[in-house]
């Protein structure tokens, strides 16, 4: 199985920063790369797709980037609502793999 | 506006066997790939497998020996069986369609207790 590696954990920063998170793969998977944020309760929703794919409806304040092993989701400037779960995954092999989430706080 | 739709048991015993179904209303259902994922409470996601359009299924290396994917296309429904449950299989188990998860349904908590 392809290893996903998110990083930060956890992340705690307030409204307006611009916030980073990666994700490194066990191995090359080109762009097939997903993103999904995930508030309390609720079901993962898709923001990025193909590695840097914009969802429709997701705002445009999300970006992602990479290609390879490597992969950032930047947020440009946090809002109230981004604060939640983020996971990468994979779909390049058959076996799909998730990261293992990083938590954005407020500071 | 595609929505999908799960039910199923929520309490189970040790050994017994996990079923839960999910119907798609409001889309295409063929030509699809159907998956389904589990969240145990308070961890990461985790797929289980996948039922894909031409009629093959994928499933995860650490369920296979215990898990069916079925579709049938006449109800819109996708199906989950999961065999000899234990308490490690308590968790929240979601279907979703496409290779890139793009719809979800609902969550159906699933507690393993004697």
């Amino acid at each position: 199985d392809i290893q996903m590696t998110q990083s930060p954990s956890s992340l705690s920063a307030s409204v307006g920063d611009r916030v980073t998170i990666t994700c490194r793969t066990s191995q090359s998977i080109r762009d097939y790369l997903n993103w999904y944020q995930q508030k309390p309760g609720k079901a993962p929703k898709l923001l990025i797709y193909g590695a840097s794919s914009l969802q429709s409806g997701v705002p445009s304040r999300f970006s992602g980037s990479g290609s390879g092993t490597d992969f950032t989701l930047t947020i440009s400037s946090l809002q109230p609502e981004d604060f939640a779960t983020y996971y990468c995954q994979q779909n390049y092999n058959i076996v799909v793999t998730f990261g293992q989430g990083t938590r954005l706080e407020m500071k | 506006q595609v929505q999908l739709q799960q039910w199923g048991a929520g309490l189970l015993k040790p050994s017994e066997t996990l079923s839960l179904n999910c119907t798609v209303y409001g889309g295409s259902f063929s030509g699809h790939y159907w998956n389904w994922i589990r969240q145990p409470p308070g961890k990461g996601l985790e797929w289980i497998g996948e039922f894909k359009h031409g009629g093959s299924t994928n499933y995860n290396p650490s369920l296979k020996s215990r898990v069916t994917i079925s579709v049938d296309m006449s109800k819109n429904e996708i199906s989950l069986k999961l065999s000899s449950v234990t308490a490690a299989d308590t968790a929240v188990y979601y279907c979703t369609r496409g290779g890139n998860l793009v719809d979800w349904g609902q969550g159906t908590l699933v507690t393993v207790s004697s």
